[in-house]
């Protein structure tokens, strides 16, 4: 069973285009965060949302929090070729530190 | 920006050999992580490790075992290789405290013939 459920599964645009992925679960977090991975390379942190409700911009990418803390979203405006990578949500639900995470969103951005 | 590094990078070999992958940090993190993850998919715990001496089984049956001796250092071992072992191998870190933010190194892919 999928804790963490994310869509779409694959998502491919052009660039300047807009794109959201999505993060959703029946549990409860304490913290979740999202992380962007190249191929044949680890999984790299981009924000950790920890409050209901978060909004977290980071240049381009806007994160937001679900108010019950049970889902997230990942907005990129004005998508660029860089932005091409599997994007994978974790979340904690518990103090002892063992992430769950969501099986990711392979973007694709074309020139 | 973390201290995590993981060697080899790539190792192809035959069934039945022993391998062992290496996870060094240099940030003195306690907590430590083992996951595998095939191409393009979710990530599975493995192992993980809350300090020195301290290891436990992920969410994940593996047939790997792990040892923590020193705090910088948790390589992962497998005693006979099978092509069912093909796979990345990521290994991850934690500082005590705060949210549950977590560091990968590069993994190691590793191909059984």
């Amino acid at each position: 069973t999928q804790l963490l459920e994310q869509s779409p599964q694959f998502l491919s645009i052009q660039e300047g285009e807009n794109l959201t992925v999505y993060c959703n679960s029946s549990s409860v977090f304490s913290s979740l965060q999202w992380y962007r991975q190249e191929p044949g390379e680890g999984p790299v942190l981009l924000v950790t949302v920890v409050t209901g409700g978060e909004v977290k911009k980071l240049k381009r990418l806007t994160f937001q929090f679900g108010d019950a803390r049970k889902d997230s979203s990942l907005h990129i405006t004005a998508a660029q070729p860089g932005d091409t990578g599997l994007y994978l949500c974790a979340g904690t639900t518990d103090s002892w530190g063992k992430l769950q995470f969501g099986a990711g969103t392979q973007v694709v951005v074309t020139p | 920006e973390a201290d995590i590094y993981q060697t080899p990078r790539y190792l192809v070999i035959g069934t039945g050999k022993k391998i062992t992958l290496e996870c060094s940090q240099t940030m003195g993190h306690d907590k430590m992580y083992w996951y595998q993850q095939d191409p393009g998919m979710e990530l599975h715990l493995i192992h993980y490790s809350y300090g020195v001496n301290s290891t436990e089984k992920g969410d994940l049956s593996s047939e790997s075992t792990v040892s923590r001796i020193r705090t910088e250092h948790f390589p992962l071992t497998l005693e006979s290789a099978r092509p069912s072992h093909t796979s990345q191998y990521l290994c991850a870190t934690r500082p005590s405290g705060g949210p549950n933010i977590q560091y990968f190194g590069a993994g190691t892919r590793l191909s059984v013939l």
